[in-house]
């Protein structure tokens, strides 16, 4: 079963325009992670978020976690067509926990259009 | 360092066949592991392997199953296919040690007609 759920399952916007996805979860976790997929291939790792952090930047890439709310945002400035993929958030693969796997959303697909 | 690499890339099957997908980690991981992707289910965990053991395992039946081997690559195998079998197979790596992030192959699109 999924343990996170996205929000919005799709969104489309323009370039240059801002793009947030929401994610909830429903039990405590250690990480969240975001993830991105173009096209029916393989998952690209885009960032990961421990619960002791409130805020992560990568790049463009802007990810929020709220462990009170169990919830994540991950917010993209500036998007560009190349953007355009599926995101997921994953919770879980926690070795540290001994827990290899990830259980994924069903999420974000993004569209950008040039 | 090269990716992870998943073979064969595209496979087509009939009911009650079975199949196998192989699948080689980045050099150096120990841990594999594998997920199926359906538009209906999304991205689910079957199993993750780490140094030949089995470590993890996701609510799917008997009929799949996997191994990894000394060099940690890996193996799943579905036997007796049904229709709903059909997906994208992906197999992620990592190191496996206090690692969180994993590194997925391109997958292997499985159709069972």
């Amino acid at each position: 079963s999924q343990q996170g759920e996205e929000d919005p399952q799709a969104l489309s916007i323009q370039e240059g325009e801002n793009a947030t996805m929401n994610c909830s979860y429903k039990t405590s976790i250690n990480n969240l992670q975001w993830y991105r997929q173009n096209s029916g291939r393989g998952l690209v790792h885009l960032i990961l978020i421990r619960s002791n952090e409130r805020e992560k930047h990568s790049g463009r890439l802007r990810v929020t976690l709220d462990t009170s709310k169990k919830s994540s945002s991950l917010l993209i400035t500036a998007s560009r067509a190349a953007d355009t993929a599926s995101y997921f958030c994953a919770t879980g693969g926690d070795y540290g926990g001994s827990q290899g796997n990830l259980i994924f959303g069903k999420g974000t697909k993004l569209s950008v259009k040039p | 360092k090269a990716g992870v690499t998943q073979t064969p890339r595209y496979l087509i099957k009939t009911r009650g066949q079975q199949v196998t997908l192989s699948c080689s980690p980045i050099s150096g991981h120990r841990s594999v592991s594998w997920y199926q992707q359906t538009p209906g289910q999304g991205l689910q965990f079957l199993f993750e392997y780490f140094s030949e053991t089995q470590r993890n395992k996701g609510n799917f039946p008997g009929r799949f199953s996997g191994r990894q081997f000394s060099n940690s690559r890996s193996e799943m195998n579905v036997s007796t296919l049904e229709l709903g079998d059909s997906a994208l197979y992906l197999c992620a790596s990592s190191p496996g040690q206090e690692y969180n992030e994993q590194f997925f192959g391109p997958g292997t699109r499985l159709t069972v007609l």
